[in-house]
């Protein structure tokens, strides 16, 4: 499978537990997006990364999340200290970026997602 | 803030049908258009984008249309088919202060056979 991938697929917490999120990008991608949606809603943008470097990141994150691409290939979420609210689908996307061309270099295409549930 | 407002909420049509979704979105900064369709337990899939250079796309049944003035943009799915029922989201996004992308609520597209 040449898409992207996210592990674990569910996870299921206890509040104030840990958690962290894998998502490997298509290869040849260097922008990696994540997103947390809840049901009935769109995706909501929570950080994105061009190769390793995290170039923004949602003021609605609070310092409860923090992402990693160490090596600007597979990406890693973080959510310390889990609440409740965290309960979520958390996508992971990737696309071209700066090695693609017109339009291409945009299009993001998403992972299967991790379902978190917090109890 | 960056805003994207998608109308209807709901759409049911019958089979053969016309559907039209449309957004509005508030950064005058935004280049690209994709339109999402995700299926229930599914993740979203791009299935039509655009960017502000040009006015209309289109590809078999869909098309989407752009006024980047009125900062408005509309997907357009002809002759549709209960396969075509599903959520559909827009999302607008450009280069300010990176590439970040803001979704539509979503438009839960009913098709009636």
């Amino acid at each position: 499978d040449t898409g992207v991938s996210q592990n674990p697929r569910h996870k299921i917490t206890k509040r104030g537990q840990n958690v962290t999120f894998r998502c490997d990008p298509i290869s040849e991608h260097n922008r990696l997006y994540w997103y947390r949606q809840t049901l009935g809603q769109g995706p909501e943008f929570l950080t994105y990364f061009q190769n390793e470097a995290q170039l923004e990141k949602s003021r609605l994150l609070s310092d409860r999340f923090s992402a990693e691409r160490p090596k600007g290939s597979f990406s890693t979420l973080e959510i310390q200290r889990t609440e409740q609210g965290d309960s979520a689908m958390y996508l992971c996307a990737s696309s071209l970026g700066a090695s693609g061309r017109g339009i291409s270099a945009y299009e993001q295409y998403f992972g299967p997602g991790t379902r978190l549930t917090v109890t | 803030g960056e805003n994207v407002e998608q109308h209807p909420s709901t759409l049911s049509v019958q089979e053969g049908d016309s559907a039209v979704i449309k957004c509005t979105y508030s950064d005058s900064a935004s280049n690209y258009f994709p339109w999402y369709k995700q299926e229930l337990g599914k993740r979203p899939q791009l299935i039509i984008d655009i960017r502000s250079n040009v006015g209309e796309k289109k590809d078999q049944r869909i098309a989407v249309t752009l006024n980047k003035t009125a900062k408005h943009f509309s997907l357009h799915i002809t002759e549709t088919q209960p396969e075509d029922s599903a959520v559909y989201f827009c999302a607008a996004s450009g280069y300010t202060g990176g590439f970040k992308t803001i979704f539509g609520a979503g438009t839960r597209l009913f098709v009636k056979a």
